[in-house]
C-alpha cells in the first residue's frame, strides 16, 4: 500500500461545478497535510495547509480532514479552467512518527471544461 | 520576499557526464529540501537539510548523488557520472523548520540525460 494516495485522473468538471479531490494516507499519526497545485511544467505551488479534523476554507477552495478516517479532500468550487491543472496530496508525519518530510501522492490531473 | 532560486532551469548533458544543480532557499528558511520528480509522479524527497546538516538523505543514491550546504544557506545537488535514468525534474524547496512548517518550492532543474 502507498503512503499517499489519490486517484491520478484526469477528474473533468464543467466550468462553475464543484470539483472534490480525495487523499488516503497510511500513517495514522500524520500531522499536517497540504494541498499543491501545479501546472505542467511548473514547480509545486502551495493552495492549503491543515492540521486539524475539520473544514479550512480560503476563497474557492476548501480542505476538509478526517483523521479518523485517514483522508483528506480539496473542494474547489465555482471551477475555472484556470484550475486545470495537477493536485499533489503531501502528507507530513511529523514527530508521532519521528519522520519530518512530505510524502506525496502522484496528483490528481483536474481538467475544467469551459 | 524573493522565493526559492534555482539555477540552472534546464541542462541537457549524455550520459557519463557530471552535472551541478544550485539553489538559494528564502531567506530566513533553516530547512532545506532537494526533490526528484518524474514524469507523473509526486515529488520524491532526496536529502533534507538542517542549517548546514544533512539529516535525511536516506533516499539519495550516495554512489553517484553528492549534496552540500556548506554555510547553511544556498546549496548544490551533484550527479556523477549521471545515467539516462536521472532524466527529471529536480526540485529545491525550504521552509522555516521541518515540524509542520510549509515547504515553498523552487522552479525546478529539467534534467536530460542523453
Amino acid at each position: 500500500q502507498k503512503e499517499v494516495e489519490q486517484n491520478s485522473g484526469p477528474l473533468s468538471v464543467p466550468e462553475g461545478a464543484i470539483a472534490s479531490l480525495n487523499c488516503t494516507y497510511s500513517d495514522r499519526g500524520s500531522q499536517s497535510f497540504f494541498w499543491y497545485r501545479q501546472y505542467s511544467g511548473k514547480s509545486p505551488e502551495l493552495i492549503m495547509s491543515i492540521y486539524s479534523n475539520g473544514d479550512k476554507e480560503d476563497g474557492r477552495f476548501t480542505a476538509q480532514l478526517n483523521k479518523a478516517s485517514q483522508y483528506v479532500s480539496l473542494l474547489i468550487r465555482d471551477s475555472q479552467p484556470s484550475d486545470s491543472a495537477t493536485y499533489l496530496c503531501a502528507v507530513n508525519p511529523g514527530a508521532a512518527s519521528g519522520t519530518y518530510k512530505y510524502i506525496f501522492g502522484t496528483g490528481t490531473r483536474l481538467k475544467v471544461l469551459a | 520576499e524573493a522565493g526559492v532560486v534555482q539555477s540552472p532551469r534546464y541542462k541537457i548533458i549524455e550520459k557519463k557526464q557530471p552535472v551541478a544543480f544550485w539553489c538559494n532557499p528564502i531567506s530566513g528558511h533553516n530547512t532545506l529540501y532537494w526533490y526528484l520528480q518524474n514524469l507523473g509522479q509526486g515529488p520524491e524527497l532526496l536529502i533534507r537539510y538542517e542549517n548546514e546538516e544533512a539529516v535525511d538523505d536516506s533516499q539519495l543514491p550516495k554512489d553517484r548523488f553528492s549534496a552540500e550546504r556548506l554555510k547553511g544557506v544556498d546549496s548544490t545537488l551533484k550527479i556523477q557520472p549521471a545515467e539516462l535514468g536521472d532524466s527529471a525534474v529536480y526540485l529545491c524547496a525550504s521552509s522555516y523548520d521541518s515540524g509542520t512548517d510549509t515547504q515553498y518550492f523552487g522552479p525546478g532543474t529539467r534534467l536530460t540525460v542523453l
